[in-house]
């Protein structure tokens, strides 16, 4: 089935640590996103990427990482130079080209990883 | 200056009746989509509807309509005979251009409850 994995779906860190947030998708889709959740704030977005060895900064790249070496794959790491890394974090993909049953710009989404910094 | 605005935190509606959920977007783009996503206790993102800036006509997916008000900029979600299982947070969304690789700017969200 095709679709977009994250992983782990909880992780637990110490304070100072760096985490990664794997994100993956066999949609063969050509956009990959992540978005932070808290409660009360919405969704926002933290880095994207429309191409491989491409991306970009969202509204709140500070003390956060990605690459996109793979087309399939969007890899996000939590670096300790984030001051309040617990959150929910969601990774999303779209296709240049939507299917004719898609809407233009929708987002598939993953599970999402929960993290939390004790 | 907030691109999306949703400004019911929370509802709540009876069961089998219908519920408007707001939301206003802010942007000075001629071409741009709407989205309404639902997001269950589970934490999954689920596609709602879709409504782009040249439909004229509202959107409608089943139970799920969108009220496009162009003018006001508006684009309200209504769900008509509510279902228990409808009770999620529900966030509007907003892709500005004409890219379908553009970034969503999403809403804060409102918390629908459906009670029996």
């Amino acid at each position: 089935d095709g679709g977009i994995t994250q992983s782990p779906k909880y992780l637990f860190r110490k304070e100072g640590q760096n985490v990664t947030l794997s994100c993956e998708q066999n949609l063969n889709h050509d956009a990959m996103y992540w978005y932070r959740q808290d409660p009360g704030q919405g969704l926002r977005l933290i880095y994207y990427s429309q191409i491989v060895n491409d991306f970009q900064k969202g509204d709140i790249a500070e003390g956060y990482s990605v690459s996109r070496e793979k087309k399939e794959s969007f890899p996000l790491t939590v670096t300790s130079a984030q001051k309040n890394p617990t959150a929910f974090y969601l990774c999303a993909s779209t296709p240049l080209i939507p299917a004719p049953f898609l809407a233009p710009g929708e987002l598939f989404f993953g599970e999402g990883s929960r993290l939390t910094v004790l | 200056a907030q691109k999306i605005t949703q400004t019911q935190p929370g509802m709540f509606v009876q069961e089998k009746e219908a519920v408007t959920l707001d939301c206003t977007y802010d942007t000075s783009d001629q071409s741009y989509g709407l989205f309404w996503y639902k997001q269950p206790s589970s934490g999954e993102m689920i596609f709602l509807i879709y409504q782009g800036s040249y439909d004229e006509q509202n959107a409608t997916e089943g139970r799920y309509s969108l009220n496009f008000q162009k003018a006001r900029k508006s684009a309200n979600l209504v769900i008509s005979a509510s279902q228990l299982g409808d009770s999620a947070m529900y966030f509007c969304a907003m892709r500005e251009g004409s890219s379908t690789l553009g970034r969503l700017y999403f809403g804060r969200g409102t918390q629908l409850t459906v009670w029996p």
